[in-house]
């Protein structure tokens, strides 16, 4: 089973709003990753974690705030986007943070900023 | 600055002739290339990988190919189908894992 589970598959929030976006797999993996892919470009990494600690942080705004509660979950808080940071957010998963391990992507979450 | 390119937004190729996708990079430090593929809504799915002691990886209709002194690799779809069709990412395995992606490739397989 290579399966990575995101909810929601859509998000539409306002610019005060807070949400948070969930990840979770069950493939035993140590490291999970959050990227944020918009419309014709290439995902581009926000997070890394590895055996639950964040190791990874592609200086991204204080606006996203990740989290890992425990290695098969990760979640990605949300407060005070901006209309810009509407995309898809996805996120991935390997069996280390490290090269040589592919990562597997769940299927994302549509976010909407109004 | 890209470290990943892949220089041809799309490519359309009839069904059952072969599929040629090409990636450059320009990092000599990276050691571990990937493939994906993606449809529109959803996440990128792995195809095939390749580590650069080697300069040919086989799986099933895919192979890819490195050629390390020109930092180039290509991935070859022997034969196409139009399930095919979909944008395929380069991607360069960071030393934490973190994938560097190519701006992809649009292939549309036609039968």
């Amino acid at each position: 089973d290579t399966e990575v589970t995101q909810t929601p598959k859509h998000l539409v929030m306002g610019m005060t709003n807070k949400k948070s976006l969930k990840c979770e797999q069950h493939m035993g993996h140590r490291a999970m990753y959050w990227y944020k892919q918009k419309a014709k470009k290439p995902p581009e990494l926000m997070f890394v974690y590895s055996y639950e600690k964040l190791s990874i942080n592609e200086s991204v705004p204080s606006r996203f705030s990740p989290e890992c509660p425990n290695s098969s979950l990760l979640n990605l808080h949300l407060h005070a986007l901006q209309p810009e940071d509407s995309a898809l957010y996805l996120c991935a998963s390997s069996q280390e943070a490290a090269e040589y391990y592919e990562q597997y992507f769940g299927p994302g979450t549509r976010l909407t900023v109004t | 600055d890209q470290q990943v390119k892949q220089n041809s937004p799309s490519l359309s190729v009839q069904e059952g002739r072969i599929s040629i996708l090409n990636c450059d990079y320009t990092n000599s430090m990276f050691d571990y290339f990937l493939w994906y593929k993606k449809y529109p809504a959803e996440g990128p799915t792995f195809l095939i990988s390749i580590s650069s002691i080697k300069d040919k990886n086989e799986d099933g209709r895919f192979t890819v190919f490195l050629n390390k002194s020109a930092k180039h690799l290509s991935l070859h779809i022997v034969p196409s189908q139009p399930g095919d069709s979909a944008v395929y990412f380069c991607a360069a395995s960071g030393s934490q894992g973190n994938l560097i992606f190519g701006k992809g490739t649009k292939l549309s397989v036609k039968p």
